[in-house]
């Protein structure tokens, strides 16, 4: 089945250390993003990318890293810059033409101690 | 204000009942619309895409009001598996992006 897969679910980290998200997809699509869901509020994008060895900067991108070296993957790094780490980790892909029909990860949940 | 706002709810309804949810958007350069379905503590997944004026998926009608800028969910025969929240999502045709709303809590009893 194709999918989305995000890994770890559950992360526990200390402050001041980095974390890496991992996220993988079958789907064979280009484009792929990174949200991160608070409480209360909605998704909010952190970094996308529409192609192979190119990414953009979302709205909150001040903390994080990307990179995209393979179609199926598109890992985040949370550094220790970010001040507010503890969230909810979305990754989502989406066909060609299809902006708005993302097909999400079931999500990593980030605590920092 | 928000770009897309959503009533937080919880909207508390029977089994059975026709439930309805509004989303509200500012920008007037949206062009596309969504309602996605988020389980608690779980991703959100495409619920319906709203293209034009409006479009039914069996119990789920949604509608788009350009005019007054915004766009209705209804749930008819409401069931204890539709107990999620409710995503409303615009994507800006002049950016490209897309708008997440918080979200409208439904809760169906027995």
């Amino acid at each position: 089945d194709g999918g989305i897969t995000q890994s770890p679910k559950y992360l526990f980290r200390k402050e001041g250390q980095n974390v890496t998200l991992s996220c993988e997809q079958n789907l064979n699509h280009d484009a792929m993003y990174w949200y991160r869901q608070d409480p209360g509020q909605g998704l909010r994008l952190i970094y996308y990318s529409q192609i192979v060895n190119d990414f953009q900067k979302g709205d909150i991108a001040e903390g994080y890293s990307v990179s995209r070296e393979k179609k199926e993957s598109f890992p985040l790094t949370v550094t220790s810059a970010q001040k507010n780490p503890t969230a909810f980790y979305l990754c989502a892909s989406s066909a060609p033409h299809r902006v708005g029909e993302l097909f999400f990860g079931e999500g990593s949940r980030l605590t920092v101690l | 204000r928000k770009e897309v706002e959503q009533d937080p709810g919880p909207f508390n309804v029977p089994e059975g009942a026709t439930v309805a949810f509004n989303c509200t958007y500012s920008n007037s350069a949206s062009q596309s619309f969504f309602w996605y379905r988020q389980d608690c503590r779980k991703e959100p997944k495409l619920l319906m895409s709203v293209y034009s004026s409006g479009n039914e998926d069996g119990r789920f009608t949604a509608q788009l009001n350009r005019a007054s800028q915004y766009i209705s969910l209804l749930i008819r025969d409401s069931k204890l598996s539709d107990s999620a929240t409710y995503l409303c999502v615009v994507l800006r045709g002049d950016t490209d992006k897309l708008i997440f709303g918080t979200g409208t809590r439904l809760q169906v009893f027995p």
